[in-house]
């Protein structure tokens, strides 16, 4: 299995709720990344996990919330949100961390989110 | 930002004529790596060449890399319309850090 999974494929939230975006892998990967995109613009990185221990944090604001059950899943919580933060977020998993060419990533289809 | 500059920001040909896209990055890397994305979608590895490595080939892709001028070049050979798409060129350092992106559209 090479596919990563992400639900929910669309969110529409209001700025007092609270959401989670999850992610699954099952190929093994030990790095999973969230990634947010705005339209027509690339990938910004948000957080990275390596071993289930949030490796990177991209100075995120607080009202985005990783978490790592296991090897195979990723959530991201979302609380008190802000209409600029209406975008696609990404999930993404690879076999390891830093240079190498193992270091392939695998993504997501996205979230499609949007926060009234 | 760390971000890179892709060249051009679109593109527009007919099928069966080559596509060339060119990226620029700032900071060292080990690796550099190029991703498609079809519209809304998510990311597709396409290759990936090493930091010691001048070009790699990859079915019809073609990717050259000059560490000397931070820039690397993807081309698509023999394009069909189903490779219309965005392609980025992300280079790895301790992050993966993405170009601008360019815009491939590929007519009949």
């Amino acid at each position: 299995d090479t596919e990563v999974t992400q639900t929910p494929k669309h969110l529409v939230m209001g700025m007092t709720n609270k959401k989670s975006l999850k992610c699954e892998q099952h190929m093994g990967h030990r790095a999973m990344y969230w990634y947010k995109q705005k339209a027509k613009k690339p990938p910004e990185l948000m957080f990275v996990y390596s071993y289930e221990k949030l490796s990177i944090n991209e100075s995120v604001p607080s009202r985005f919330s990783p978490e790592c059950p296991n090897s195979s899943l990723l959530n991201l919580h979302l609380h008190a949100l802000q209409p600029e933060d209406s975008a696609l977020y990404l999930c993404a998993s690879s076999q390891g961390l830093g240079g190498g060419a193992y270091n392939e990533q695998f993504f997501g289809p996205g979230t499609r989110l949007t926060v009234l | 930002s760390q971000q890179g500059e892709e060249d051009p920001q679109a593109l527009s040909i007919q099928e069966g004529e080559n596509a060339t896209m060119n990226c620029s990055y700032k900071t060292s890397i080990n690796n550099l790596q190029w991703y498609r994305q079809n519209s809304g979608r998510g990311l597709v590895h396409l290759i990936l060449i090493r930091s010691n490595e001048r070009e790699k080939h990859s079915g019809r892709l073609r990717v050259t890399l000059d560490t000397s001028k931070k820039s690397s070049s993807l081309l698509i050979t023999a394009s069909r319309a189903a490779d219309t798409a965005s392609y980025f060129c992300a280079g790895e350092g301790n992050k993966l850090t993405f170009g601008t992106g360019t815009q491939l559209k590929v007519e009949l």
